[in-house]
């Protein structure tokens, strides 16, 4: 069964850094890529970044200068940091499963299959 | 950017037929998946590459378009659908729509 859990510290100080793990199941992170995917109270969803299964990552433009996903392929764990927090920043951090379709014998990622129930962050003093 | 807009919202009857539009600022070939969030949970999957059914996902649900013109369909709707649906692009870095919230009357 496909699992995905994330955890962290829901309140974090402005200017601080948020740090949040998510820890899967039932597949494995060289078999399978990871995003990243928040979503502020009440609106949309934002892409963060993806860490493939070869442990390289890809980052929102947006985000880049402040963004890290690594992970621990052992604890079957990947992890997101980010810093200089602020409001704006205020989320339900989601870890998502990339499921990649073959479809005419070409490769397509970015399609999230499974995704975890998600971490609510806060940022206050 | 891609940009994808969507309505943001409609009501519909249990046993009618809903169709969900969702538009890109450019092309994005058949590059284009469709998720339902229900209040307080996590996405999911329902279409992907624009009209495959994801696994588990009921038949009622399915997709079309291609280029910059997608539609999600449900029919008929019934009340366990009352969900906001997603559009997201994968032609380049990941972008989702706003978001069409579906209530069932």
């Amino acid at each position: 069964q496909v699992q995905l859990k994330e955890s962290g510290p829901g309140l974090v100080q402005p200017s601080q850094t948020l740090s949040l793990t998510c820890t899967v199941s039932g597949f494995s992170l060289t078999s399978y890529n990871v995003h990243w995917v928040r979503q502020p109270t009440g609106k949309g969803l934002e892409w963060m970044g993806v860490i493939w299964t070869g442990g390289s990552t890809d980052y929102n433009s947006a985000l880049k200068s402040r963004l890290s996903i690594s992970r621990d392929t052992s604890k079957s764990q990947v992890f997101l940091k980010m810093n200089s927090l602020q409001t704006e920043d205020i989320a339900t951090y989601y870890c998502a499963r990339d499921s990649g379709y073959y479809y005419d014998g070409t490769y397509y990622p970015y399609v999230m299959d499974a995704w975890g129930q998600g971490a609510s962050v806060t940022v206050s003093s | 950017d891609t940009v994808l807009t969507q309505s943001p919202a409609l009501a519909v009857s249990p046993g009618e037929r809903v169709t969900i539009s969702c538009r890109a600022s450019e092309s994005v070939s058949t590059l284009m998946h469709w998720y339902q969030q229900k209040p307080g949970q996590q996405p999911k999957l329902l279409i992907y590459l624009a009209s495959n059914l994801e696994s588990g996902v009921p038949a009622r649900f399915s997709g079309s378009g291609s280029g910059t013109d997608f539609t999600l369909t449900i029919d008929p709707v019934e009340a366990d659908d009352t969900a906001t649906y997603y559009c997201q692009q994968s032609w380049n870095d990941p972008t989702f729509g706003s978001g069409t919230k579906l209530e069932i009357k």
